[in-house]
């Protein structure tokens, strides 16, 4: 157990519909990170939050925006969803940049129909 | 854009076989990590190499960090049927990690 925590683990939509996936950082770290990652793909860097703020932005579409709140907990927006949206998505933390490595959520499947 | 290649991309062993996968980047960087993903899961960091050249053991892993900077090698000595998953390389850019490798998918037979 990473101490991340994801929800929900699984969530499965219509196209054009708008979903909210949560993430609930390790306890006492600042950095959370967001991760697509597609059948037969890697894993892609989306966005990152560092104590609040954005602090780097991948590929990162217009239609998904993500925030983190005072408590630290992140939330990933994804709208207008299109089929090629279905994926798996993973919440990682570090404690701060420097050397710290990431942990990961046990990541949330989106299957858009 | 930044380029991360690693190689192989998929892997079947015997039990008991040695494992060497690598990979190269575009750019220079200061730490490699190396995860392993396990099917349905997230991925673990297995192992952290910080200076050029640096040879690192955890258990039945041994990883090298290239020392032009830009490469990196992961290796797994007799394999068991646990070491199935996927393996990525991650190398931190400014203090931050957000390039995965491509992946290198492990299958090991028993």
């Amino acid at each position: 157990d990473s101490g991340v925590t994801q929800t929900p683990k699984h969530l499965i939509t219509a196209t054009g519909q708008r979903v909210t996936l949560r993430c609930s950082p390790r306890s006492g770290d600042l950095s959370v990170y967001w991760y697509q990652q597609s059948l037969d793909q890697g894993l892609q860097f989306l966005i990152q939050y560092y104590n609040g703020e954005e602090r780097a932005k991948g590929n990162i579409l217009e239609r998904f925006s993500a925030q983190q709140f005072p408590d630290l907990h992140s939330e990933l927006n994804l709208s207008s969803l299109e089929l090629g949206d279905s994926a798996l998505y993973f919440c990682a933390s570090s404690a701060r940049g420097g050397r710290s490595e990431q942990f990961f959520g046990p990541g949330t499947r989106l299957t858009v129909l | 854009g930044q380029q991360l290649n690693q190689s192989p991309q998929s892997m079947f062993i015997q039990e008991g076989e040695d494992v060497s996968m690598n990979c190269t980047s575009s750019s220079i960087f200061n730490t490699w990590l190396w995860y392993k993903q396990d099917p349905g899961e997230g991925p673990v960091l297995l192992i952290a190499l910080y200076k050029a050249g640096e040879l690192t053991s955890n258990g039945r892993l041994t990883a090298q960090f290239g020392i032009t900077r830009k490469d990196s090698f992961l290796n797994i000595s007799a394999s068991i049927p646990s070491d199935v998953g996927i393996y990525f390389c991650a190398p931190l850019e400014g203090g931050n990690q957000f390039y995965f490798g491509t992946g290198t998918s492990l299958t090991v037979i028993p």
